[in-house]
């Protein structure tokens, strides 16, 4: 059974602070996927990292892929408020017909 | 292009009554997956749609189904609803078969009192 799990659970920040979430598995992924989800809503794709050690950009976040393709960090430089929110790693499975998501990391940004 | 549409947005049952959610994908996506969202158990997955056909269910006992019609319009249906089945009920819709980039809906939250 592949699992995700990601870290820490709960974080709480100042304004302009920088962090890092990871999301860690024993499995590969063929690709592996960063969501946003704001309460009351659903998560909204963020991007999708395909290649062991890819890095993507996306202003203020930063994207890392595993080398082996297990694991995957999001970092924040600066965060701000808007920032708020629930953060899920997903993967997908190396025969492209499932998504594993993991638990969430549960961020607030305090102005 | 409007993005996935999930009705109804809130619904409250009673025990045992049974339940039908609706889920309308983005234009030309055939792909469409089912979750269940609590604060416990996080996003699991309940079983996946493409082209009218379940291709994936996840480990949700049988009163959880689901169907995708020619349109790629899906509905699931819980029967004799339990407590435990409270939670955020949420869709989601992929152009290609591999399920690759998933766009979700607002969800349905289900109360079951």
């Amino acid at each position: 059974t592949q699992l995700l799990e990601q870290s820490p659970q709960f974080l709480s920040i100042q304004e302009g602070e920088n962090l890092t979430v990871y999301c860690n598995s024993s499995s590969v992924f063929s690709s592996l996927q960063w969501y946003r989800q704001e309460p009351g809503e659903g998560p909204v794709l963020l991007v999708t990292v395909v290649t062991g050690g890819e890095v993507k950009k996306l202003k203020r976040l930063t994207f890392q892929f595993g080398d082996a393709r297990k694991d995957s960090s999001l970092h924040i430089t600066a965060a701000q408020p808007g920032d708020t929110g629930l953060y899920l790693c997903a993967g997908v499975s190396t025969s492209y017909d499932k998504v594993i998501f993991g638990p969430g990391t549960s961020l607030s940004v305090i102005p | 292009k409007a993005g996935v549409t999930q009705t109804p947005r809130y619904l409250i049952k009673t025990r045992g009554q049974q339940v039908t959610l609706s889920c309308s994908p983005i234009s030309g996506h055939r792909s469409v997956s089912w979750y269940q969202q609590t604060p416990g158990q996080g996003l699991q997955f309940l079983f996946e749609y493409f082209s009218e056909t379940q291709r994936n269910k996840g480990n949700f006992p049988g009163r959880f189904s689901g169907r995708q019609f020619s349109n790629s319009r899906s509905e699931m249906n819980v029967s004799t609803l339990e407590l435990g089945d409270s939670a955020l009920y949420l869709c989601a819709s992929s152009l290609s078969k591999a399920v690759y980039e998933q766009y979700f809906g607002p969800g349905t939250r289900l109360t079951v009192t």
